[in-house]
């Protein structure tokens, strides 16, 4: 159980364009979802916490117009990375967590979308 | 404020060594406690956890005790394999933000046949 799923795995795009990253929970309803970036190397960065029909909550120093988050389901958030530029080019993972017992008290990743913009 | 310090990598070591990663923690209050582990190119899988003070986690050969008066939780086994090779995450959990992840900084661990 608890398995978070995201798609595409992997993005190639051209710089200026938006990207879109979706992160879905299948056998649990996910109440909090997290977005991290990952530099090579490097640990996980968290960039925000959204909770299903709210507004995403940003960490400091992240743009929110430039990384456009929701989630408006207890199934699915979504990443939009817009007017990418080569400096986006990251490792970007998901996790969530839900309301009962077996997903409260942890985060549940996803596997990762590279995201390349050329 | 909350933090996870974990040794440095990159650890080497040869097929059927001891292995000991070290993590240290900063926290208000009381944090579950997590390790992960991450295979080249994927996303994080839960290795273990504790939940409070004493509470041993353990899963593939993988232990760590929740050590409250040291506010430590190493990663320990007996006996490493060539799959183990990856990269190790310590993590705690705040219950007071929503349920966010503090990370350690990772440690690489390399097992050479």
């Amino acid at each position: 159980g608890a398995v978070v799923s995201q798609h595409p795995s992997w993005v190639i795009c051209k710089s200026g364009t938006s990207v879109k990253i979706e992160c879905r929970s299948l056998d649990f309803q996910a109440t909090t979802m997290f977005w991290y970036r990952q530099f090579p190397k490097q640990s996980l960065m968290l960039m925000a916490t959204s909770n299903e029909g709210s507004k995403a909550t940003y960490e400091q120093g992240v743009e929110k117009d430039k990384f456009l988050i929701n989630h408006a389901s207890l199934t699915l958030s979504t990443l939009t990375v817009t007017s990418a530029h080569p400096e986006d080019s990251s490792f970007y993972i998901c996790s969530a967590s839900g309301r009962d017992e077996s997903s409260y008290n942890e985060q549940f990743f996803g596997p990762g979308t590279r995201l390349t913009v050329l | 404020g909350d933090s996870v310090t974990q040794m440095e990598g990159p650890v080497t070591l040869s097929e059927e060594a001891f292995l000991t990663i070290n993590c240290t923690y900063t926290a208000t209050g009381y944090p579950s406690l997590f390790w992960y582990v991450q295979y080249p190119g994927e996303g994080l899988q839960l290795l273990l956890k504790a939940t409070k003070a004493d509470d041993k986690g353990s899963n593939k050969g993988f232990e760590a005790t929740y050590r409250k008066e040291t506010t430590s939780f190493h990663l320990e086994k007996g006996s490493v394999q060539v799959s183990d090779s990856a990269v190790y995450f310590c993590a705690l959990i705040l219950y007071n933000q929503g349920g966010k992840l503090i990370f350690g900084q990772g440690t690489e661990l390399s097992v050479k046949p």
